[in-house]
């Protein structure tokens, strides 16, 4: 069965340095997506991305983060200068369709970030 | 009821005793709900939906009963089986200008064998 792959699986990271996470969503889906979790919180919504462009982003998603679909299969997201508040899960996840009120997601396994 | 911090709601339940977890939405012109499951270190993993113009949906061993007039939803799970054993969030689709999804606090189920 097609899946949302992540890598890495954990990063840790020096305050202030730059991160990159890297997600291949489901090859025939269309829309993209990042989500962040805090431990022991609820999934949080960061941004989502169509058509080579950002199609919504949270108050989250500051200038601090920005996302790339740099070829035909990768979709990234990066924090510039990571805080140690942006220590999270960030899962990347796919819908197929062109943002049809009954999507439901498709997620990766997630990228553990830890900033020291 | 409302998540704060670690502090996840939980339910535990005997193994073979039905489940019920409960969500409350606040946007009355939601009309898309969906349940997800997320086992411990992965993704989110949708488990069934339900729209707004009903009031119940059936799937293998769950069903999503929705009352729209308390802004209510729950999800019930026959006979659990330790493999239920999970944090299992509502989330509602929101079409605002983009499309997303919005996940609601989440509550862990520990099932006991």
């Amino acid at each position: 069965e097609p899946e949302v792959t992540q890598t890495p699986s954990h990063q840790v990271t020096q305050m202030g340095q730059e991160v990159i996470l890297r997600c291949v969503p489901i090859s025939n889906h269309l829309y993209f997506y990042w989500y962040r979790q805090i431990l022991g919180q609820k999934v949080e919504f960061l941004v989502s991305f169509y058509n080579n462009e950002i199609s919504e982003k949270s108050e989250i998603f500051d200038d601090q983060f920005s996302v790339e679909r740099p070829d035909g299969s990768n979709f990234t997201l990066k924090i510039r200068s990571t805080k140690l508040e942006d220590s999270a899960m960030y899962f990347c996840a796919s819908t197929p369709r062109v943002a049809a009120t009954n999507e439901k997601l498709f997620f990766g396994s997630g990228t553990q970030l830890s900033v020291l | 009821g409302e998540s704060v911090g670690l502090h996840l709601p939980t339910l535990s339940v005997q193994e073979g005793d039905n489940s019920i977890i409960n969500c409350a939405y606040s946007n009355s012109a939601s009309d898309y709900f969906i349940w997800y499951k997320q086992e411990s270190g992965k993704g989110p993993q949708f488990i069934i939906d339900i729209r707004s113009n009903m009031d119940k949906r059936q799937g293998q061993r769950v069903t999503v009963l929705l009352n729209k007039t308390v802004k209510h939803l729950s999800l019930q799970i026959a006979a659990t089986q330790p493999g239920d054993s999970a944090v299992y969030f509502c989330a509602e689709n929101q079409r605002t200008g983009g499309f997303k999804t919005i996940f609601g606090a989440g509550t862990r189920l520990f099932v006991k064998a």
